[in-house]
């Protein structure tokens, strides 16, 4: 088993372009998680997928749009890329959000640089 | 606010050493999960709590629910042990619990040879 996948593993955008990051896992949990990892900050959730055909914002949502593909892929996508966008981003994974099923399983991440 | 803080930010130890980072947080939580970060970006779970005590090999985690404070606790550290260690916390929301975390800001362990 792969685990979870993402792709791409680094990209560098000028400001104002649009790219999809995507995420894929192959343990057949339901659901899925996007995260932004910044110096100092920690982990920041971005949107989540509870289930499939299911999502909610988290903490840092602007800027962002997601699509729960299927149950095993979740894809972020940036629109309009802006500086403040520079960050790594982590997809993960867990069985269930709550209770003992939760515990998440993350992909190797992103590097992304907006220029 | 719903915060974690973790001490130290930073660590170093000589291999051998016994060594502790600690978590706190602000209100009740569901559960209480520790994370590694090796250089290069990979995030593993070593630990998911909610009470008492685990145990993996030299690693134990230890949570105490009414002092809203866990420790990691490394044995006989080793330089392979050096990596970002993070402490994530998913709090309780009017009695039901998701599976959103929120995260320590890491703490930088490097352990000597």
């Amino acid at each position: 088993n792969a685990g979870v996948t993402q792709t791409p593993k680094f990209q560098v955008l000028k400001t104002g372009q649009s790219m999809t990051l995507q995420c894929a896992q192959d343990m057949n949990h339901n659901s899925m998680y996007w995260y932004r990892q910044d110096p100092g900050m920690g982990l920041r959730l971005i949107y989540y997928s509870a289930s499939e055909g299911t999502t909610d914002k988290g903490e840092v949502p602007n800027g962002y749009n997601v699509s729960r593909l299927n149950k095993r892929e979740f894809s972020l996508r940036l629109e309009s890329a802006a500086p403040s966008q520079t960050s790594v981003y982590f997809c993960a994974s867990s069985e269930a959000v709550s209770g003992r099923l939760c515990e998440q399983f993350f992909g190797p991440g992103t590097r992304l640089t907006v220029l | 606010k719903n915060e974690v803080e973790q001490s130290p930010q930073n660590l170093t130890a000589q291999e051998g050493e016994f060594i502790t980072i600690n978590c706190s947080y602000s209100v009740g939580i569901s559960a209480l999960h520790w994370l590694q970060q090796h250089p290069g970006g990979g995030i593993v779970s070593l630990f998911m709590l909610s009470s008492g005590k685990k145990k993996h090999g030299r690693l134990i985690a230890t949570i105490n629910i009414q002092e809203k404070h866990s420790s990691l606790h490394i044995t006989a550290s080793h330089p392979r042990d050096s990596a970002v260690y993070i402490c994530a916390v998913r709090f309780e929301t009017g009695g039901t619990s998701y599976g959103k975390l929120t995260f320590g800001q890491g703490t930088i362990l490097t352990v000597h040879p």
